[in-house]
């Protein structure tokens, strides 16, 4: 079984300050890893995946995300934020093994920018 | 650009009502998911698929079903709509080795 925890439910941020959005997994086999985004009445984007190479990984709209095996994390990242990256952000895994490759989500990281 | 549909992307329906939800992919990927999403909540899996002919409830019981004839096609469908079915349904589908692709989703409202 694979689980994702996001610790922060809501994380304000003033505009142009740097952000960091937490994610911790657990698993018993080796898994993909990726951060998404929602905007209201939406379906969910890729920003980022993991699947194998160097651990920091670049995504879209200048966020990137560093995957940490000895602490079973993967926190998402953006040195300055603008007004557009308030939305919802989940994180999620998917195990590497065959088979279905469920892909498990957090319970989601709501981020305000604040002007 | 991901290749998955969903119809329709509002439907608001009274109680008892049969409801069929559509999602399509033209990518080819073999497996398929539904999650069912509460405003500003998480996403909880409600369906999967590996393949044609197969299908598995997920990790939050619905009385939704589904069905998997043929590959692009995952419909999900409720045969007596409740209120407590409101909610938004995302479908998603993802190859070996690679994200999961999300449909734009339905807004369902029972009335």
């Amino acid at each position: 079984a694979q689980s994702v925890t996001q610790l922060d439910s809501q994380v304000p941020v003033f505009e142009e300050a740097p952000v960091e959005l937490r994610c911790n997994y657990s698993s018993s086999v080796s898994v993909y890893l990726f951060w998404y985004v929602q905007y209201p009445n939406q379906g969910l984007q890729l920003l980022l995946k993991y699947l194998s190479g160097s651990t920091l990984v670049k995504g879209i709209n200048g966020f990137e995300a560093e995957f940490n095996k000895s602490q079973t994390s993967f926190h998402l990242r953006k040195p300055s934020v603008h007004i557009s990256d308030t939305a919802e952000y989940f994180c999620a895994v998917s195990d590497r093994t065959g088979g279905y490759q469920k892909v498990t989500f957090g319970t989601g990281t709501k981020l305000q920018v604040i002007p | 650009e991901a290749d998955i549909y969903q119809t329709p992307r509002y439907l608001v329906i009274g109680t008892g009502k049969k409801i069929t939800l559509e999602c399509s992919q033209t990518m080819g990927h073999d497996k398929m998911y539904w999650y069912q999403q509460d405003p500003g909540m998480e996403l909880h899996l409600i369906h999967y698929s590996y393949g044609v002919n197969s299908t598995e409830k997920g990790d939050l019981s619905s009385e939704s079903t589904v069905s998997r004839i043929r590959t692009e096609h995952f419909p999900l469908t409720l045969e007596s709509a409740r209120p407590s079915h409101t909610s938004q349904y995302l479908c998603a589908s993802k190859g070996m080795n690679t994200e999961a692709f999300f449909g734009q989703g339905t807004r369902l409202t029972v009335v």
